[in-house]
């Protein structure tokens, strides 16, 4: 079956604890991106990436890092979490590569509080 | 500055009729726009494309029009159906190399 999977699906962790959400898709997709998602603030881009070793920041890239180092796998990496990043994530990707108009697809998404 | 508004008010419609949500848009260019259901708590789910030189898509109950002299994309469900109650986002291409921008969704309630 044709996914994204997301790991873990829920995690409550502490300011400063360094932690990794892992986004995998079975798609060959070239095109993988990180959201999050906030009341009132609807979907926003963190961080994309068009292909294997290239990665590009959002809209709200500050506190995160990513990594494209296989097709498959693009892991969203917070050094030092902070309250503020409390949120609902969401990995998505598409095929076609720069340039297509297709689809995203979406995670089932991380809800992460960080106390 | 760049908006993409989607009403914020959720929609109450009675089973059978036809739901239609706005989606406007403010110094964006887009050469498409996307269409995603998402449910509570999960993650979007792809409807319908409409490329800039499409003024009109249709899939089963789902209609979208695309006017990019308004700035404003149509989005109808037909025939309406409790499992159609969701939050709709519209998105689009906003940056020039796919980066997709999302609206913050319209809520759609289908009353039996």
């Amino acid at each position: 079956e044709a996914q994204v999977t997301q790991n873990p699906r829920y995690l409550i962790t502490v300011t400063g604890k360094k932690l990794t959400v892992t986004c995998s898709q079975n798609m060959n997709h070239e095109y993988m991106s990180w959201y999050r998602q906030d009341p009132g603030l609807g979907l926003r881009q963190i961080y994309y990436s068009m292909n294997v070793e290239v990665t590009d920041k959002g809209d709200v890239p500050e506190g995160y890092k990513v990594s494209r180092k296989e097709k498959r796998n693009f892991p969203l990496i917070l050094e030092s979490p902070s309250p503020n990043q409390t949120s609902l994530y969401f990995c998505a990707s598409k095929g076609g590569g720069g340039g297509s108009y297709n689809e995203q697809f979406f995670g089932p998404g991380t809800r992460l509080t960080v106390l | 500055s760049q908006k993409i508004e989607q009403n914020s008010e959720a929609l109450n419609i009675q089973e059978g009729k036809t739901a239609t949500l706005t989606c406007n848009y403010t110094n964006y260019s887009p050469a498409y726009l996307q269409w995603y259901r998402q449910d509570p708590g999960r993650g979007p789910v792809f409807l319908l494309l409409i490329r800039e030189n499409e003024k009109e898509k249709r899939k089963e109950r789902l209609k979208v029009t695309f006017d990019t002299t308004l700035k404003q994309s149509l989005f109808h469900i037909t025939a309406s159906q409790p499992a159609d109650s969701a939050t709709y986002l519209c998105a689009l291409d906003g940056y020039g190399n796919n980066r997709l921008a999302f609206g913050k969704g319209n809520q759609v309630v289908v009353i039996p």
